[in-house]
């Protein structure tokens, strides 16, 4: 068990442009969540998958962002035409069949 | 409404001075309330899940308790180790499968 791993951990971007992250999740971990985070704020929920499906959108999810994980492993954050205030750690947690999400070290996003 | 309101908000502590972190929820069927520490620049890291009130778990100098509204994590004689946020969370009220988190407690223990 290696935990979950996300990459990159840093990435810094220019307003407009694409990015995407990526998340392994703990092995044989079904669900896959995708959360952002601000400084001085819990996480927010964005995403949630089980297996391969989507099943649950936040509506902070805006139509610039996308998430898939095909084959029920990892999975991919996009965020298209970057805006500042995109600017925040991006969080994936898994979970088995239990209740408890652990978590990834994050990407933190710096939109310029 | 919020769901998890965490206080206080900062607190600081002298090495080995013993305190207690709140957290009230109102959430009702509560199906589990987490609590995580993270460290500044990582993701939270897991730390105990309690279910029903009057359960108790601990770690270390870390103890966590659950009433019918509100957790409490007390930290016994804290290193300055133990400086870092720790937050709660709740499975959203609406039913979905994620959690709801607080804004989190920013503890700092000075040596």
């Amino acid at each position: 068990d290696t935990g979950v791993s996300q990459d990159p951990r840093h990435k810094i971007t220019k307003r407009g442009q694409n990015v995407t992250f990526r998340c392994d999740p703990i092995s044989e971990h079904n669900r896959l969540y995708w959360y952002r985070q601000t400084l001085g704020q819990g996480p927010e929920f964005l995403t949630y998958f089980q297996n391969e499906a989507q099943l649950e959108k936040s509506r902070l999810l805006s139509d610039r962002f996308s998430a898939e994980r095909p084959k029920g492993s990892f999975s991919t954050l996009e965020i298209q035409r970057t805006e500042q205030g995109d600017s925040a750690m991006y969080l994936c947690a898994s979970r088995g069949g239990g209740e408890t999400q652990y978590f990834g070290p994050g990407t933190r996003l710096l939109v310029l | 409404e919020d769901q998890v309101t965490q206080s206080p908000e900062a607190l600081r502590l002298q090495e080995g001075e013993s305190s207690s972190l709140n957290c009230s929820y109102t959430v009702s069927g509560l199906r589990g309330l987490f609590w995580y520490r993270q460290d500044p620049g990582k993701g939270p890291e897991f730390l105990f899940t309690l279910y029903s009130a009057g359960e108790e778990k601990e770690k270390e100098r870390l103890k966590a308790t659950l009433t019918k509204k509100e957790s409490f994590l007390h930290i016994t004689a804290p290193k300055p180790e133990d400086s870092a946020t720790y937050l709660c969370a709740v499975p959203d009220q609406t039913g979905a499968n994620n959690l709801f988190f607080g804004t989190g407690t920013r503890l700092t223990v000075i040596p």
